[in-house]
């Protein structure tokens, strides 16, 4: 089946510092990406949607300058959260599209990331 | 927005019986989808159902959709403690590229 990686797996970081997220897809390519982020016991939460070569489509009330989305090609997205602080600590997970394959249809999630923010 | 809203209750079980949770939704959906999360992980897609279809069964799995009643049902069978984990339903709005994942529905399979 199809992969996608995330790492790190878990960051622990100091207030102000960013924190950059990869989100891969190892043996297909994905024209869109997902940003989510998750609190304990709670839904996902979409945050944004990440199109390979154009800007990311952030959903209302996400700061695009505060979680900053670059997908550079068909297998990378990449999400950094900018001077984190404490109210930034979440789970965060990725999910990709396959090329070709229509909107709604089964997505690949990576293992996500769980943020800590000192 | 959610749309897939899971009944809240958490299941616990013993393993061997059968575990049941619901799901429904607000608008009309091309399809819907159910995913597993482990504690700390992705999720994992366990299985699609087409507005079309009725039913559906993967394995163990078996899940339910009435458009009418805008809601769904996945049962698993002879639950394991493997199966310990929480469920999510996600619909895929029409005319929205996007799923949108209901609130959850954490099962404990006690061996």
């Amino acid at each position: 089946g199809a992969v996608v990686s995330q790492h790190p797996s878990w960051v622990i970081c100091k207030s102000g510092t960013s924190v950059k997220i990869e989100c891969r897809s190892l043996d297909f390519q994905a024209t869109t990406m997902f940003w989510y982020r998750q609190f304990p016991k709670q839904s996902l939460m979409l945050m944004a949607t990440s199109n390979e070569g154009s800007k990311a489509t952030y959903e209302q009330g996400v700061e695009k300058d505060k979680f900053l989305i670059n997908h550079a090609s068909l297998t990378l997205s990449t999400l950094t959260v900018t001077s984190a602080h404490p109210e930034d600590s979440s789970f965060y997970i990725c999910s990709a599209s396959p090329l070709r394959q229509g909107f709604g249809e089964k997505l690949f999630f990576g293992s996500g990331t769980q943020l800590s923010v000192l | 927005s959610q749309q897939g809203e899971e009944d809240p209750q958490a299941l616990s079980i013993q393993e061997g019986e059968n575990a049941t949770m619901n799901c429904s939704y607000k608008t009309s959906i091309n399809n819907l989808q159910w995913y597993r999360q482990n504690s700390g992980r992705g999720l994992v897609h366990l299985i699609l159902i087409r507005s079309n279809e009725r039913e559906k069964h993967s394995g163990r799995l078996r899940v339910t959709l009435d458009t009418s009643k805008k809601s769904s049902s996945l049962l698993i069978t002879a639950s394991r403690a493997a199966d310990t984990a929480s469920y999510f339903c996600a619909t895929d709005a029409r005319g929205n590229n996007r799923l949108a994942f209901g609130k959850g529905n954490q099962v404990v399979v006690i061996p």
